[in-house]
């Protein structure tokens, strides 16, 4: 067990709906990332919160978001979901940045389905 | 932009057997992380081992050791004594140092390990 908890584990939705994906990191983290991993892209690194505040941004499409909330929790918001969009979104923690060898740790993901 | 090459697609090994997957990167920082994570048949992300690019020596956990060679910017894992449990995804991954910017990090594309018994 990881620490990290996603809520929730399977999401089927329809085109052009709306859906948001919880995140809780490990105790004692501040920093929280978001991955989603697909058949085509891979694994890829979406967007980091450090304190409730947006830290970096990679491949993140402009219908996502996300935040972080002062209990340090996060959420992903995805909007207008496309077919493309079905993957497996994992979110992250770590210590926070500026700490030397830390390494993130993963939760177990949620699978998301656009029908 | 940091890249993370993985050129194995698929590995096979013998059970007890060592088996080495292997992992070149590209990046014009000198201050980064290395990291291997294994992704079993649950789709659990699991780290298996760290590496530190300003520390020459390897990085060893258990059965699991690697070969970092800075210059040739190319980051291998070992696996000894090969078990069962080991079949999995393998991701390479590639993180900025300290005084990067961002904290995210940057994968491969996995090598699916296959365990023979």
């Amino acid at each position: 067990d990881s620490g990290v908890t996603q809520t929730p584990k399977h999401l089927i939705t329809a085109t052009g709906q709306r859906v948001t994906l919880r995140c809780s990191p490990r105790s004692g983290d501040l920093s929280v990332y978001w991955y989603q991993q697909s058949l085509d892209q891979g694994l890829q690194f979406l967007i980091q919160y450090y304190n409730g505040e947006e830290r970096a941004k990679g491949n993140i499409l402009e219908r996502f978001s996300a935040q972080q909330f002062p209990d340090l929790h996060s959420e992903l918001n995805l909007s207008s979901l496309e077919l493309g969009d079905s993957a497996l979104y994992f979110c992250a923690s770590s210590v926070g940045p500026g700490v030397s060898n830390q390494p993130q740790h993963f939760g177990d993901g949620t699978r998301l389905s656009i029908l | 932009a940091q890249t993370v090459t993985q050129s194995q697609p698929e590995m096979s090994v013998q059970e007890a057997e060592t088996v080495t997957l292997s992992c070149t990167y590209d990046t014009s920082e000198s201050d980064y992380y290395l990291f291997w994570y294994k992704q079993p048949p649950s789709r659990q992300m699991i780290l298996v081992i760290r590496q530190e690019a300003y520390k020459q020596q390897n990085a060893t956990e258990n059965r699991f050791s690697v070969n970092f060679q800075k210059a040739a910017k190319s980051f291998s894992l070992k696996i000894s004594d090969s078990q069962l449990g080991d079949a999995a995804m393998y991701f390479c991954a590639y993180m900025e140092g300290i005084g990067g910017g961002a904290d995210g990090l940057t994968f491969g594309k996995g090598t699916h390990l296959i365990i023979q018994p």
